[in-house]
């Protein structure tokens, strides 16, 4: 069955530092979205990309968060510097299209960030 | 602006009892709803979703999930939980458009033996 893959699982940093995570979702999924689930919270999207371009990124807290999809395919998130406010799990979904209501999103296993 | 409202952060139930977990949605058009499973430390899962076709939907694991729109409400049902049942369930909108979609905070689910 495809997946979702996501790196690392799990990060821990200082901050002040940059971290970044990778995504690579599934064959043929055109729209991609990274999402930050805070403990307790439900997910928060942070970007989404149709193919190579940004669609969304209007919670994406730009002075210090980049996000890139170059070829269309996988993806980098990037933190830099790394507040104690970013620990949460950062989860990459992939989606076939994004201009369909009944778009079922199917989500990576997630990264885990703790910022010391 | 849609938005989605899970009544409980926490529910906990008896093994064999019934599940009830409570989702409200605010749509100012005709929305799709989901429910996503989400059990530690994994990604979520999609459950069931209703895109109009019919007002009771039926998922995945035996639950089901029923939109009434008089009520703004796509409760999440599953007639006897079972101990895999525990696990973070989330209620998700997304407009006719789909260009996003919304999610709630979060029901966790116990199951007790």
């Amino acid at each position: 069955e495809a997946e979702v893959a996501q790196s690392p699982r799990y990060k821990i940093t200082e901050k002040s530092q940059a971290v970044a995570f990778w995504c690579d979702p599934i064959s043929g999924h055109a729209t991609l979205y990274w999402y930050r689930q805070i403990l307790g919270q439900g997910p928060e999207l942070l970007v989404q990309f149709q193919d190579e371009s940004v669609v969304d990124d209007s919670q994406l807290p730009k002075d210090r968060f980049s996000a890139e999809r170059l070829k269309g395919v996988d993806s980098t998130l990037k933190i830099q510097p790394a507040e104690l406010g970013d620990s949460a799990m950062y989860l990459c979904a992939s989606s076939l299209a994004h201009n369909s209501g009944a778009n079922v999103l199917t989500f990576g296993a997630g990264s885990r960030l703790t910022v010391l | 602006a849609q938005s989605v409202t899970q009544l409980g952060s926490h529910v906990s139930v008896s093994e064999g009892a019934l599940v009830l977990l409570r989702c409200n949605y605010s749509s100012s058009v005709p929305p799709y709803l989901f429910w996503y499973v989400q059990y530690p430390n994994q990604g979520l899962q999609l459950l069931l979703k209703y895109t109009s076709a019919a007002t009771l939907v039926k998922g995945i694991n035996g639950f089901e999930a029923e939109f009434k729109k008089s009520e703004t409400s796509f409760h999440l049902t599953k007639p006897s939980a079972h101990m895999s049942d525990a696990a973070e369930y989330f209620c998700a909108v997304s407009d006719t458009g789909g260009f996003k979609t919304i999610f709630g905070a979060g029901t966790r689910l116990f199951v007790k033996a």
